[in-house]
């Protein structure tokens, strides 16, 4: 089974602070994925990575940064958090390719004040 | 404006009633897809489908790609099957996702 694991699944965090988010996946896909889900918006892609140190923004790259130095592991930058990224953060990866199911982590839900 | 449009936004069913959730979509897709999200955030995936019909168990998940539309049946609904729906178009290497249809079935 493919397992792909977040860090935390609940935080806590104050405005102004960096916060890191991990994702990790066990069955070696080359794309990874960060997402963020509000109420009403559905979930929406920030960045994506299709290879290690490379890395693509999504719809809504503001505010975050991403790293991947190795293949199983992609991470998401709050450089500086603010209360209006207090929102679910969904990890997920794949093997390349459209018809390709993607695997998503339990999710981190993430709160700023 | 988004590209993926699901209905309807809610869904309240008695146990063993005949369910349907919409998706309709505006850009050319290589695949669709279905995803199942439970209370708590966890999302599975349920149906990859790039033509024709899909079922397993009681879903069942058509697509239409000349009208650009899809559909997820539930057949005989049950309380467990309370969960968001989500439909996604991928293409290339990014999905674009509906906003979900949360259904709630009452024993």
């Amino acid at each position: 089974d493919v397992k792909v694991t977040q860090s935390s699944r609940y935080l806590v965090k104050r405005t102004g602070e960096k916060v890191f988010l991990e994702c990790v996946q066990d069955m070696d896909h080359e794309n990874m994925f960060w997402y963020r889900q509000d109420p009403g918006l559905g979930l929406r892609l920030i960045y994506f990575s299709y290879d290690v140190k490379m890395k693509e923004k999504g719809d809504i790259p503001e505010g975050y940064s991403v790293s991947r130095e190795k293949k199983e592991r992609f991470s998401l930058i709050l450089e500086s958090a603010s209360t209006n990224q207090t929102s679910m953060y969904l990890c997920a990866s794949r093997v390349t390719g459209a018809y390709n199911e993607q695997f998503f982590g339990p999710g981190t839900r993430l709160t700023v004040l | 404006k988004n590209e993926v449009e699901q209905s309807p936004q809610n869904l309240t069913a008695q146990e063993g009633e005949f369910i349907t959730i919409n998706c309709s979509y505006s850009v050319g897709i290589s695949a669709l897809h279905w995803l199942q999200q439970h209370p708590g955030g966890g999302i599975v995936s349920l149906f990859m489908l790039s033509s024709g019909k899909k079922k397993h168990g009681r879903l069942i998940a058509t697509i239409n790609i000349q009208e650009k539309h899809s559909s997820l049946h539930i057949t005989a609904s049950h309380p467990r099957d309370s969960a968001v729906y989500i439909c996604a178009v991928g293409m290339r290497n990014q999905f674009y996702f509906g906003t979900g249809t949360s259904l709630t079935v009452i024993p």
